[in-house]
């Protein structure tokens, strides 16, 4: 059983659509994250999700928008694609309450705009 | 920005010994932390340490924690092809919500 999945793997589309990338965790967490990830590997944190409720909002372009279904589901909508969109976008979860605070990730969605 | 900095690429031989250095922003982190990605994979974290231990060893890992140069090391003994990854130490804040800052990033690379 995969315990963070993410969809699709990976997404090519062009400047100015609209996409969606959707991410589920089975492994019962609180909290859940959206990193994106650069050419350069740099990781860097979006947004964080604790019960459906944003706790963490980085600087990020409000084309950018997260939405928690329930806890065990974030997904990422991005509107007007821009090429600077393209990298490795990683969905995370942790629970909060626990002392180590260990992230589990998901495998990633490349996301290619031309 | 806060950033915290890593070498970018490390290269050894099959069974010497690598030794990945990070430097850290945030003196209150609680924990710190090892991350490794594979490639095509997400991070899984390695190892940890809290804040108030000086060296972790676990098996042929080793973490030290130099708190007042926020110094932080990882030594992996006996490097094998299956250790070429990306290495990322990470910080994690004291406090409040979770927000995890990640290292540049080491690559190794394992020569056979």
């Amino acid at each position: 059983d995969t315990a963070v999945s993410q969809t699709p793997k990976y997404l090519v589309t062009q400047m100015g659509n609209d996409k969606s990338i959707k991410c589920e965790q089975n492994l019962g967490h609180d909290t859940m994250y959206w990193y994106k990830q650069d050419s350069k590997k740099f990781l860097k944190i979006m947004f964080s999700y604790n019960n459906k409720e944003l706790i963490i909002n980085e600087t990020v372009p409000n084309r950018f928008s997260p939405k928690s279904p329930d806890k065990a589901h974030l997904n990422l909508h991005i509107n007007s694609l821009e090429l600077g969109d393209s990298a490795v976008y990683f969905c995370a979860s942790s629970q909060l309450a626990g002392a180590l605070g260990e992230l589990f990730f998901g495998e990633g969605s490349r996301l290619t705009v031309l | 920005g806060e950033d915290v900095e890593q070498s970018l690429f490390l290269s050894v031989r099959e069974g010497d010994s690598s030794v990945i250095n990070c430097t850290y922003t945030d003196s209150s982190s609680t924990y710190l932390y090892w991350y490794k990605q594979e490639p095509g994979a997400g991070l899984q974290l390695l190892t940890y340490i809290f804040s108030n231990m000086d060296m972790k060893q676990d098996q042929r890992l080793t973490v030290l924690l130099n708190k007042k140069d926020k110094h932080l090391s990882l030594r992996i003994a006996d490097t094998q092809t299956g250790d070429s990854a990306i290495y990322f130490c990470a910080e994690n804040p004291s406090g409040g919500y979770q927000k995890v800052t990640f290292g540049t990033g080491t690559k190794l690379q394992v020569i056979p």
